[in-house]
């Protein structure tokens, strides 16, 4: 079973904020929420992650809702760069990160 | 810094055939993983090697056994290659108690 669950696609104007959903229902007390991007042909890289708080860095903010069952990625403006697949994961049992199938973030100029 | 390097970056192997997948990280880093990315699909750990000296399974370990040589190395070896294991495959690894995992380029496997 899935772990995370994100849409397929979505899209976004350049210059315009974006905000990626990811629902985690049965996420534990002791799992981190991690967010990875890929660009094509790439290994993924690290974005940002959090457990309970909102987490802000240079490239991003996560948004985790106060249940925790869901979060939101946010990137504060979009550019063409940004155009990638964003992996929302959980951190279980340590070192076992479960990836789900990602969101395809299509940036338009 | 070359961070973390894989090799070969492409094969192609006949169904029953063994290779070793190769990859180092200059980055001092006590942690190192494998993972298996299919087609359309996300990324799923087959195992992972929290310090020099131990490894353990992931979520999809059978088939493949691994080895961590020292700290910087960690090779992931398929003993009878399958169709099944066609994917590109990819290393990271990351400091003990940080979460961030730096990823390889990946190696891209056919089994025909």
């Amino acid at each position: 079973d899935a772990k995370t669950t994100q849409p397929n696609s979505m899209e976004s104007n350049e210059e315009e904020p974006v905000h990626l959903p990811c629902n985690h229902s049965t996420i534990s007390g002791t799992d981190y929420i991690h967010w990875y991007r890929q660009l094509p042909s790439q290994g993924p890289e690290y974005v940002i992650h959090g457990l309970t708080s909102n987490v802000n860095n240079r490239m991003a903010s996560l948004a985790i809702a106060e249940d925790r069952k869901s979060s939101t990625l946010i990137l504060h403006r979009a550019t063409l760069r940004d155009a990638a697949v964003y992996y929302c994961i959980l951190r279980e049992k340590g070192n076992q990160f479960y990836f789900g199938t990602g969101t395809s973030l299509t940036v338009i100029p | 810094n070359a961070g973390v390097t894989q090799t070969p970056k492409f094969q192609v192997l006949k169904t029953g055939q063994s290779m070793t997948l190769q990859c180092a990280q200059d980055m001092n880093h006590n942690s190192m993983y494998w993972y298996r990315q299919d087609p359309g699909m996300g990324l799923r750990l087959i195992y992972y090697s929290a310090s020099e000296g131990t490894t353990d399974k992931g979520e999809v370990p059978n088939g493949y056994n691994v080895s961590r040589l020292n700290k910087r190395e960690f090779s992931l070896r398929l003993e009878s290659a399958a169709p099944s294991q066609t994917s590109v495959y990819f290393c990271a690894s990351s400091p003990t108690g940080v979460n961030e995992q730096f990823f390889g380029p990946g190696t891209r496997l056919t089994v025909l």
